[in-house]
């Protein structure tokens, strides 16, 4: 069964600082992983997918890398900003199944 | 247009009634997916179905079943509220049979139950 952990599980930082956000998997035969936001009392907004054959995929200030043999990914948040104060979760699909499985979050505040 | 629509949005209702959670997608998708988000914001999977067959969480109590119309609809039914069953329920759609296909998210439904 897949397992997936998200360190830290919340975070603050004042503006400017890069950032970085790991998600850890168990099953390393993985199909896809899905970077989403969260803003509170809001739904999930999709920002990054990253294939089992890429490495790293780019949108922005957000950079997301991929390392399959070690069951590893992180998020990298440049410059940030108070607008980027949100929950970030991340979904693998892996295991011969389609369905997304989520970690619990990183919650990051962003301080002005 | 909403790629995924959910319908309520808010619902407050009263333990031991029976309520329906309405979830439509537009992107053409032959795989829709029901998750529950605890107060703890953990997203768990209930539900999976597309046209061949329907992947049930062992976890989740038979109160709960999802109905699919159609391809375009998978709605969430619940009997017998309690009040452990509040939460955030979280449809989505994906291209079933691609394993690589990205997974589209509607805005959630805040059930309360009193």
């Amino acid at each position: 069964k897949q397992e997936v952990t998200q360190i830290p599980a919340a975070l603050s930082v004042p503006e400017g600082e890069n950032l970085v956000l790991n998600c850890s998997f168990t099953d390393s035969a993985i199909y896809n992983l899905q970077w989403f936001r969260q803003d509170p009392g809001k739904g999930l907004t999709s920002l990054l997918l990253i294939q089992s054959s890429q490495r790293e995929q780019t949108s922005g200030r957000l950079n997301a890398s991929l390392d399959k043999s070690s069951g590893r990914s992180t998020l990298y948040i440049a410059a940030s900003q108070p607008g980027d104060s949100a929950t970030y979760l991340c979904a693998v699909k892996a295991g011969g199944s389609y369905i997304p499985t989520f970690g619990r979050g990183t919650s990051l505040i962003v301080h002005p | 247009d909403t790629a995924v629509s959910q319908t309520p949005k808010y619902l407050v209702t009263q333990m031991g009634n029976d309520k329906s959670i309405k979830c439509e997608q537009n992107l053409g998708h032959d795989t829709m997916y029901w998750y529950k988000q605890d107060s703890k914001k953990f997203l768990k999977i209930m539900f999976s179905y597309n046209n061949k067959e329907l992947i049930i969480n062992e976890t989740v109590p038979n109160r709960f079943s999802p109905k699919s119309p159609d391809k375009a609809h998978l709605n969430l039914h619940i009997n017998s509220l309690e009040l452990g069953d509040s939460a955030v329920y979280f449809c989505a759609s994906s291209q079933g049979d691609s394993h690589n296909a990205e997974a589209f998210f509607g805005q959630g439904t805040r059930l309360t139950v009193v």
